[in-house]
């Protein structure tokens, strides 16, 4: 079965600091990722997409490691505005052998003052 | 701009009755459309897709239903509700037919089955 796992925290980080999530998945040949977030009792939104090794945006770095098969996300200089539960998505076959989105259970992340 | 519609934003609904709930997009034509799943602490379940009006592909058998009546409408039934359908029910939408694979996704309707 195919999977993406992330590590559910909480991840409990300072306001200023960088903090770092990491996700695995299963799929060697997965092509296209992306990292969503998701606000307590809202709707995910897309954060970032990662297409080739890596993506930055801001404050915000995605690595991707194909060998290792996990993508990174980096956040620098946290706010308390990115407490959030961050999704990772891998794009990949589906059951009826199209592709669809896979999704992480997603990590959990509390800035504190 | 692209805007996608979901209601109700909540709803409990006894077991054994019927569920209803509606998506509209607005902005785009000939989107793919998507229902997913969230249970507490678990990642997005897709539940149906549909790249165009009457074309429904479901992911996991279920007591649930869609239908895609118009371009920009996604609805999600069911005859009979159970327990075990309580979540948060999402919809999402993409370009069709195009080379970019980002889904964007509306409020969302959280939903008590008791």
């Amino acid at each position: 079965r195919k999977e993406v796992e992330q590590d559910p925290g909480p991840f409990n980080v300072p306001e200023g600091a960088t903090v770092a999530f990491n996700c695995t998945y299963s799929n060697s040949a997965s092509q296209s990722f992306f990292w969503y977030r998701q606000d307590c009792r809202k709707e995910p939104k897309l954060l970032m997409s990662v297409y080739s090794s890596g993506n930055e945006d801001g404050r915000f770095t995605a690595q991707l490691n194909r060998a290792s098969q996990y993508i990174s996300l980096l956040i620098r200089d946290s706010k308390l505005s990115d407490s959030a539960t961050y999704l990772c998505v891998v794009r990949d076959l589906g059951t009826d052998s199209n592709y669809q989105l896979i999704w992480g259970a997603g990590t959990k992340l509390i800035i504190k003052p | 701009s692209q805007t996608i519609h979901q209601w109700p934003a909540t709803l409990v609904q006894p077991v054994g009755s019927p569920l209803s709930l509606e998506c509209t997009v607005e902005g785009t034509s000939n989107p793919n459309l998507y229902w997913y799943r969230q249970a507490a602490g678990r990642g997005l379940q897709l539940l149906f897709y549909s790249v165009g009006i009457g074309q429904i592909s479901s992911e996991v058998p279920q007591n649930l239903s869609a239908s895609r009546p118009q371009d920009r409408q996604f609805i999600l039934s069911s005859k009979k509700l159970l327990l075990s359908d309580s979540g948060f029910y999402l919809c999402a939408w993409k370009k069709g037919r195009q080379p970019s694979y980002e889904q964007y996704f509306g409020p969302g309707t959280r939903l008590t089955v008791t």
